[in-house]
């Protein structure tokens, strides 16, 4: 079965600290997304990679930075984490399918907390 | 860019009544529509999705309509039980580039015995 592990499941950092969240997919994808969500506002696209070494922005990329070492690995990076940035974050991974779409699966989120 | 409203973002219901969410979109181009569940502390799990040459999706209780003409994409629950509370969201894509999905801003659907 598909799966997409996200680490850690709960965080919290300090104002101005570096955060790290990891994801490791087992669906040998090639995309793999990083959302936030939060109330109101849906799942929004942080940044999002198309391969090992492939980086880009997505909708909401300020204050983020991405890394995807490994076809596998995929992390999101907080450099000088903000209280504002305080949300739950989703790893996905997908690849189209071969009659048009991508079903697209996703981790069971990181609870990130900036204090 | 792409513009997704989901409605409403509260629904209630009662054991074995219908459930119906609605989300609207502005591009034409848009190929591909799904449909999401989100229990409460887990991740999006994919219920359906369908290509835009599809009109009508039924499976196991859910049925998808598609109308390209005034760009709505609807999620029906037919009788509904307490099982099915939980966070819906609609996403679409268009047919190139990162497939990246743009997500409505989600459904609470409770549904009481």
């Amino acid at each position: 079965e598909a799966a997409v592990t996200q680490s850690p499941r709960n965080k919290v950092a300090v104002t101005g600290g570096k955060v790290t969240l990891s994801c490791n997919q087992t669906n040998n994808h090639n995309n793999m997304y990083w959302y936030r969500q939060d109330t109101g506002h849906g799942l929004r696209l942080i940044h999002y990679s198309y391969g090992a070494g492939s980086t880009e922005k997505g909708d909401i990329p300020d204050g983020y930075k991405a890394s995807r070492p490994s076809q596998e690995n995929f992390s999101l990076i907080l450099e000088l984490a903000t209280p504002s940035q305080t949300s739950v974050y989703f790893c996905a991974s997908g690849d189209p399918g071969t009659g048009g779409g991508t079903e697209v699966f996703f981790g069971k989120g990181t609870r990130l907390t900036v204090v | 860019g792409e513009q997704v409203e989901q409605r409403p973002p509260h629904l209630s219901v009662r054991e074995g009544d219908s459930a119906i969410i609605i989300c609207t979109y502005t591009d034409s181009a848009t190929a591909y529509f799904s449909w999401y569940k989100q229990e409460a502390g887990a991740g999006l799990q994919l219920l359906m999705s369908v290509l835009s040459n599809v009109d009508r999706k039924e499976e196991q209780g859910l049925t998808v309509l598609l109308n390209k003409k005034d760009k709505r994409l609807s999620l029906n629950l037919t009788a509904a039980h307490p099982g099915d509370s939980a966070v819906y969201f609609c996403a679409v894509s268009a047919s190139s580039g990162s497939w990246q999905l743009i997500f409505g801003s989600g459904t609470q659907l409770t549904v009481m015995p």
